[in-house]
């Protein structure tokens, strides 16, 4: 059975800190996201990455980093915490082979900037 | 500019009855489609997929209607339950060159079956 898992459920931040959070898949996968889910909004992708070392930008990049040191860990890093970044954020991951098209999904964390 | 849109925010539905939750897409070269279905505060979980050289899938009380002419897909519910009270999100990708694993998703679509 497939399981990501992210570091929190809940996390509360004040503006301008530096905020990690972490997401770890045991499947092996080669694929791994980061999305934003806001209301009205659907899921929004900030970054993905297709290998170790690898990172691509996804629709809204901007205010986020990433990081994926190994292959089973995937890190997004607001570098500055601002209001309009809590949200609810979802890693997923996904098997890099031709034609495997799912997505598996952590339970999210749930982030409300102060 | 969307390419994948769910335009109906909310629907409510009668336990019992058939919920039909709509999807419409622009980009013809999407070759894949997947439905996911999220309870609030977890995670998506994957529901069904088509592929485009389909027109149906099915998958014990959930079916998945292809019409590439039209560009729409549709995912029914007989009979709905309430337990599938959720948000249902829409998805779609393509097998082509750097986007291969990439889903585009709708914004979704909240169903409520009433008892």
């Amino acid at each position: 059975d497939v399981k990501v898992t992210q570091s929190s459920r809940y996390l509360v931040k004040r503006t301008g800190e530096k905020v990690f959070l972490e997401c770890v898949q045991d499947m092996d996968h080669e694929n791994m996201f980061w999305y934003r889910q806001d209301p009205g909004l659907g899921l929004r992708l900030i970054y993905f990455s297709y290998d170790v070392k690898m990172k691509e930008k996804g629709d809204i990049p901007e205010g986020y980093s990433v990081s994926r040191e190994k292959k089973e860990r995937f890190s997004l890093i607001l570098e500055s915490a601002s209001t309009n970044q809590t949200s609810m954020y979802l890693c997923a991951s996904s098997y890099g082979w031709t034609g495997a098209y799912e997505q598996y999904f952590g339970p999210g964390t749930r982030l409300t900037v102060t | 500019d969307q390419q994948v849109k769910q335009n109906s925010p909310s629907l409510s539905v009668q336990e019992g009855r058939i919920s039909i939750l709509n999807c419409d897409y622009t980009n013809s070269m999407f070759d894949y489609f997947l439905w996911y279905k999220k309870y609030p505060a977890e995670g998506p979980t994957f529901l069904i997929s088509i592929s485009s050289i389909k027109d149906k899938n099915e998958d014990g009380r959930f079916t998945v209607f292809l019409n590439k002419s039209a560009k729409h897909l549709s995912l029914h519910i007989v009979p709905s339950q309430p337990g599938d009270s959720a948000v249902y999100f829409c998805a779609a990708t393509m097998n082509y060159g750097g986007s291969q694993g990439n889903l585009i998703f709708g914004k979704g679509t909240k169903l409520s079956v009433k008892p």
